[in-house]
């Protein structure tokens, strides 16, 4: 199973909005409305901030929203903050398998 | 609330055997699907294995296949991660996390495995 792939880099500054994507397959995002979204800090385990495309787990800002359009899944950060700095890894179900992507890097002007 | 702790990391040579558990507490852990999921140094996340709430389905990466063993102990509250002839590749952090529909939930902290001479 392949990776889904993400842009390696974003930036954006204090107050604007950003969106990453993540384009898989239809064997993974395009068949199926199970892609979350993961926000990793330097040393930290990853945290959930998005399930099944558009969700928000209790205590994650609205600020963070997903979407999927076919094959590509996105995840929008609007108002960005200092501490929204980390690695975003999108991830799908794919029946038996399960495949997370590359990875981005969200930097904060 | 949900509290998994990795255990069992350490150095080990290539070909060598390493198993990892996974201590759960907070939740009803038969409840849950469970999955392994691993990061090398300075890389992204790939998913190793899961196991289905029972036990009795199991799904593994094909770059595990045949060389790893994901199993869970209910009544213990465990998960488990047997690892035989390990690669210098397979060096990682390995985290477990509870799983549905294939969206790891929580996440542990984490055990590192180093695969060296």
């Amino acid at each position: 199973q392949s990776a889904l792939t993400q842009p390696p880099s974003a930036s954006g500054s204090p107050g604007q909005s950003l969106t990453i994507s993540c384009t898989g397959t239809s064997s993974d995002v395009g068949g199926y409305n199970y892609v979350s979204w993961y926000q990793q800090h330097p040393g930290k385990a990853p945290k959930l901030m998005i399930y099944e495309v558009s969700k928000r787990p209790s205590g994650v800002p609205d600020r963070f929203s997903g979407s999927k359009s076919g094959n590509t899944a996105s995840l929008t950060v609007s108002g960005l903050q200092a501490e929204d700095e980390a690695d975003y890894y999108c991830s799908s179900y794919a029946g038996t398998k399960r495949v997370f992507g590359g990875g981005t890097k969200l930097t904060v002007l | 609330q949900v509290q998994l702790v990795e255990s069992g990391g350490g150095l080990v040579k290539p070909g060598g055997s390493l198993r990892l558990s996974c201590a759960a507490s907070g939740f009803t852990f038969s409840d849950y699907y469970m999955t392994w999921i691993r990061q090398a140094p300075g890389k992204g996340l790939e998913w190793v294995s899961c196991i289905t709430d029972g036990g009795d389905s199991i799904y593994y990466a094909d770059s595990v296949k045949g060389r790893f063993t994901i199993s869970r102990d209910n009544p213990k509250n465990a998960l488990y991660l047997e690892m035989n002839s390990l690669r210098v590749e397979d060096t990682a952090v390995y985290y477990c996390a509870t799983e549905n529909w294939g969206t790891p939930l929580h996440w542990g902290r984490g055990t590192l495995v180093t695969v060296s001479s």
